[in-house]
């Protein structure tokens, strides 16, 4: 089974600042997906960004960006120019490529990064 | 578009008691997933649907613990004999078949179990 884990329970950043985010996992599969998901006071999960294991050039997305470590199963997420808008739980999450069964579908998250924003 | 909705918003039950939880996904996806979030446990894939195809249980926590999905549309996810343990955020996700790896998430239904 896939494990995914976030080291950091909470981080503070300031405004207009970069911040970076840890996020390692652990398989045997050699293809898959990562992703980052925002989830704000409102519950409502927002994907960031995602990363196919096959790609070797890092995603990006406006300010977010990672740093994908195949190798050693590390996916960071990079946020430049932090706004107070980005204060939220951050959740790294992994998917398997293999078409078994919902199983496979189904995303295995790590528990979260709380991101808070100082003015 | 509309996104993925999910209802009621929240919901406290008495232990012992039978809920109900809906999911409308977003149109035309054909999958829809189900997770648990707890404070304990984190989020924990439930169960998952793909079309009219019988429906992968594999992350249910129990046989209280059940779901359908009408018309390849709605589901609803029924917990029988709730326990105190089941209070969690209750979240649906949907995603169209060709795009299978983004999905797309509900604002979730806090149970809590008194």
């Amino acid at each position: 089974a896939q494990t995914v884990t976030q080291s950091q329970p909470e981080m503070s950043v300031q405004e207009a600042e970069t911040v970076t985010l840890s996020c390692t996992y652990d398989t045997s599969e050699s293809d898959y997906y990562l992703f980052w998901y925002k989830q704000p006071p409102s519950r409502q999960m927002i994907l960031v960004i995602r990363q196919e294991a096959y790609k070797q050039q890092n995603a990006t997305e406006n300010r977010f960006s990672v740093n994908f470590q195949k190798a050693a199963k590390s996916f960071s997420l990079k946020i430049s120019d932090s706004q107070l808008g980005d204060a939220a739980m951050y959740f790294c999450a992994y998917r398997s490529a293999l078409r078994s069964g919902g199983g496979a579908d189904g995303l295995t998250f790590g528990k979260g990064t709380h991101l808070i924003i100082q003015p | 578009g509309a996104g993925v909705s999910q209802s009621p918003s929240n919901k406290v039950t008495e232990k012992g008691k039978d809920v109900e939880l809906r999911c409308d996904p977003i149109s035309g996806h054909t999958a829809l997933y189900w997770y648990r979030q707890s404070l304990g446990q984190g989020l924990e894939f439930l169960i998952y649907f793909q079309g009219n195809s019988a429906p992968d249980k594999s992350g249910l926590p129990s046989d209280r613990f059940s779901a359908e999905r009408t018309g390849g549309s709605v589901s609803t996810l029924t917990i029988q004999r709730t326990q105190q343990e089941d209070s969690a955020v209750y979240l649906c996700a949907s995603s169209p078949f060709y795009t299978t790896y983004e999905q797309y998430f509900g604002p979730g239904t806090r149970l809590t179990v008194t």
